[in-house]
């Protein structure tokens, strides 16, 4: 079935970049997508890439794709305390396409 | 405007009650989505409404779950002699239409905890 691959934890310094990494199993995905969930709050919606593309940049968030490897990155530059909370990494299947599946999610926390 | 909204925000029962989680989407969105968060488990998909259908109901995880949605808006789940495997968040989230491109926005979740 599909899964979705994220590491747990991420520490990183206030003003260092920070890369979330994601690995993904189903070739079929259109959209893959980044979330951000602070403490007792729900998701938020960061970014998201079209399967079509390589790269997306908006304003300090990156996100890879590397199709072949079924491997998704986000990268946050000049990370700050405000940036610490939990990143699910989520792609889409099936031929409905609205089906999302998460990874466990990544808990990135920002040291200042 | 108004995100979609979720009650009650906390919710304590004892093993074997009944609950309701309700879930306001935003308005003049058409799907609607619940899906649970376990501790260690991330997100499961649990159903999915478009109007007030439920074209795939294949996450729910027992006979004793079971949502329905009214008037295209107001969605209710209902977890029938609740179980102590039940503790979990339970987000809603809505969007415009069911196309993948068509963005989840997600509500702050209700935390149940079944002693």
């Amino acid at each position: 079935g599909e899964d979705v691959e994220q590491s747990l934890f991420l520490s990183v310094r206030e003003g260092d970049s920070s890369v979330i990494n994601c690995t993904y199993t189903d070739s079929s995905s259109t959209y893959l997508y980044w979330y951000k969930q602070e403490p007792g709050a729900g998701l938020q919606l960061l970014t998201y890439i079209f399967s079509n593309m390589d790269m997306k940049q908006d304003q300090r968030l990156t996100v890879l794709l590397n199709k072949k490897d079924k491997h998704l990155s986000l990268r946050i530059a000049d990370t700050q305390t405000g940036d610490s909370a939990i990143y699910f990494c989520a792609e889409n299947y099936g031929a409905g396409s609205y089906q999302l599946t998460f990874g466990k999610g990544t808990k990135l926390s920002v040291i200042p | 405007g108004a995100g979609v909204s979720q009650s009650p925000s906390n919710k304590v029962t004892e093993k074997g009650k009944d609950v309701e989680l309700r879930c306001d989407p935003i308005s003049g969105h058409t799907a609607l989505y619940w899906y649970r968060q376990s501790l260690g488990q991330g997100l499961e998909f649990l159903i999915y409404f478009q109007g007030n259908s439920a074209p795939d109901k294949s996450g729910l995880p027992s006979d004793r779950f079971s949502a329905e949605r009214t008037g295209g808006s107001v969605s209710t789940l209902t977890i029938q002699r609740t179980q102590q495997e039940d503790s979990a968040v339970y987000l809603c989230a809505s969007s415009l239409g069911d196309r993948a491109s068509e963005t989840q926005y997600f509500g702050p979740g209700t935390r149940l905890l079944v002693l």
